[in-house]
This record gives C-alpha cells, structure tokens and sequence, in this order.
C-alpha cells in the first residue's frame, strides 16, 4: 500500500463551503507537503508541515499534522470554483530525499 | 520564483520512437531532479531521481535502458523513452529540487506522450 492514503477520494461540495482532506502514512517524516493538481497539469505546492509542526496557515488553506497518529488533514476553508482540483499529499522521509504520494482527493467545486 | 520548464508539452508519435523530455530549473539551481508517471486518475508513481554529474537512481520495477535519464547541469535533466511502444504512453512529469532542507519540490507541466 501507499505511504501516504487520502480521503475521501472524492469531494463535491457547493461554492462557499469548506472542504476537507486527510492524509495518513504509515513511517516517520522529515515533513509532509501538500500539492493540488488542475487536470492535465503539473503539480503546484501548496504547504510544506515539518514534522516538529502541528499546524500552518496559508490564506484559505491550513494544514494540520498530527505525528503520533501519522496523520494530516488540509482545509479549504470557503471554497470556489477555482478551487476544483486534484490534492495530493507527500511525505519526505529524510531531507533531499523522494517524495512518496498518497492516491489524491478529487475535488468539485460547484458554483 | 522557483519555475520549471518541461518541453514539450505533447508527443505523439509511431511506436518504434525514441522521445526525449527536457526538464529545466529556469531561476534556482537543483541538485536533484525527479521524473514521475501517472496514468490518468491516479497518482504519482516515481520512476527515478536524477542528481546533477552521477548516475540516475531508477525505483523498482522502472527500466533503466528503457527510460534514459540525463542530468547534464544543475539546471538540466532529461528523460529519454527508447523504442517506445504504445504501453509507454503517459503523463510524465519532472520535479527539481534546490538544495536546501525542508523546501518543496517545484514540478514542470508534465507531459503527454502517446505513442500509436
């Protein structure tokens, strides 16, 4: 299985709601990133946790990690149109090292 | 800041081709560059990490002869896929990172290679 799992898969939501997305991993990490990806496109970064972090705010976007339950959760707080688009966690387990990716939370934002 | 270019954007080509992928860092040197696959809905699936004057490091399963990866500069890399075959048509995407702790990699657009 994956290092890192995603849920749900899928999310539709309405325009101005908030959306949320869980991350779980199974070894220890350097740091926990979060990517979004628009269909046919590359990734862009979104946040970057450390693992000596709980939580951290970008805008619309906060991320939270929780290292003894291996876990993170990204909220998109209210959300729009322009936020449909494929998330994806990734773990680094050491500094430089490989990203390892979870399956990704398709998200539908409807206006 | 933190661009990467990936040309070209969209291949198609007959099987039997050889198709190389240019991943460059545009603003920031990266001592280590990464190539993905992915087939449609699903995720990244890394098939090698590519460090600037060393052999590649190629995943499990990912074959090296198949899938040649150069990293000629700090700013550089290719992937070139040899005598490819319909079974070798994907979104590839490369990914360059700086040399500091703790930053995040910065991808290209990918690209989507079809091969008939």
């Amino acid at each position: 299985s994956q290092q890192g799992e995603e849920d749900p898969q899928a999310l539709s939501i309405q325009e101005g709601e908030n959306a949320t997305m869980n991350c779980s991993y199974k070894t220890s990490i350097n740091n926990l990133q979060w990517y979004r990806q628009n269909s046919g496109r590359g990734l862009v970064h979104l946040i970057l946790i450390r693992s000596n972090e709980r939580e951290k705010h970008s805008g619309r976007l906060r991320v939270t990690l929780d290292t003894s339950k291996k876990s993170s959760s990204l909220l998109i707080t209210a959300s729009r149109a322009a936020d449909t688009a494929s998330y994806f966690c990734a773990t680094e387990k050491a500094a430089g090292n490989k990203l390892t990716f979870g399956g990704g939370t398709r998200v539908l934002v409807k206006p | 800041g933190a661009v990467v270019s990936q040309h070209p954007s969209r291949v198609i080509c007959k099987s039997g081709t050889s198709v190389k992928i240019e991943c460059r860092s545009l603003d920031f040197q990266a001592t280590t560059m990464f190539w993905y696959r992915q087939f449609p809905k699903q995720s990244l699936m890394l098939m090698a990490t590519s460090n600037e004057g060393s052999k590649a490091t190629y995943e499990q399963g990912v074959e090296k002869d198949k899938f040649l990866i150069n990293h000629a500069s700090l700013t550089l890399s290719t992937l070139t896929v040899t005598s490819a075959h319909p079974e070798d048509s994907s979104f590839y995407i490369c990914s360059a990172l700086a040399d500091r702790e703790n930053q995040p990699q910065h991808f290209g657009d990918g690209t989507r290679l079809s091969i008939l």
